[in-house]
């Protein structure tokens, strides 16, 4: 069975600062594929960032960064210079095969806080 | 990139009604749409997916008799909550499916009251 596991419940980071979302998942499929979505309290899915399993570099968007550790199986989002802005849900997601039907399976998110 | 339209954005409805949810890719054809639901605080649990034509795959403890999902076109699938209960509150949310696996793209979703 697939899982995505997200261990912070909260985050707090000081404007302008980093600070690192983890995610860890498992999954026995070889091929996956692993999402960061931002869910303001408006509740829309914003796609942030994605990274395949077969992927040699970690992806990277603007100030988002994934941390790709394929042997630890863990897919952390690091969020570079916070803005107020990106106070928010952070969820992780996993898509793999599912049947004949691929799903995204979600972690439980992460809270974050951006203080000024 | 590709828009995925929900309607309505709010509803409040009396117990033992049923509601309706549209969801619709705008720009792009959808062969498969998937039903979130969300309830506060908590993450997002699939309910079921929803491809065109065929019916509807319901993921384990879903009652498909509840929650009654027609994918009548590329764009368009609906979602049902027949005879709700207030425990149906909750926040429902769509994506649609284009033809690359990665993309799924996510509706402005649905917040369900009953009373």
């Amino acid at each position: 069975a697939q899982k995505i596991t997200q261990t912070q419940p909260g985050m707090f980071v000081q404007e302008k600062e980093a600070v690192t979302l983890d995610c860890t998942y498992d999954t026995s499929d070889p091929s996956y594929g692993l999402f960061w979505y931002k869910q303001p309290s408006s509740g829309e899915m914003i796609f942030l960032i994605y990274q395949g399993s077969y992927d040699q570099q970690n992806a990277t968007e603007g100030r988002y960064s994934l941390n790709f550790q394929k042997a630890r199986k863990s897919a952390n989002l690091v969020i570079s210079a916070s803005q107020l802005g990106d106070s928010a849900m952070y969820f992780c997601a996993m898509i793999n095969s599912g049947g004949s039907n691929y799903k995204l399976t979600f972690g439980k998110g992460t809270l974050l806080t951006v203080n000024p | 990139g590709a828009v995925v339209s929900q309607h309505p954005s709010r509803v409040i409805c009396k117990s033992g009604t049923s509601v309706k949810i549209e969801c619709r890719s705008l720009d792009f054809q959808a062969t498969t749409m998937f039903w979130y639901r969300q309830f506060p605080k908590q993450s997002l649990m699939l309910m079921a997916t929803s491809n065109e034509g065929s019916k509807a795959t319901y993921e384990q403890g879903v009652e498909k008799d509840k929650f009654l999902i027609n994918h009548a076109s590329l764009t368009l699938s609906t979602l049902t909550v027949t005879s709700a209960h207030p425990e149906d509150s909750s926040f429902y949310i769509c994506s649609a499916g284009g033809q690359s696996l990665m993309a799924q793209y996510f509706g402005p979703g649905t917040r369900l009251l009953v009373l």
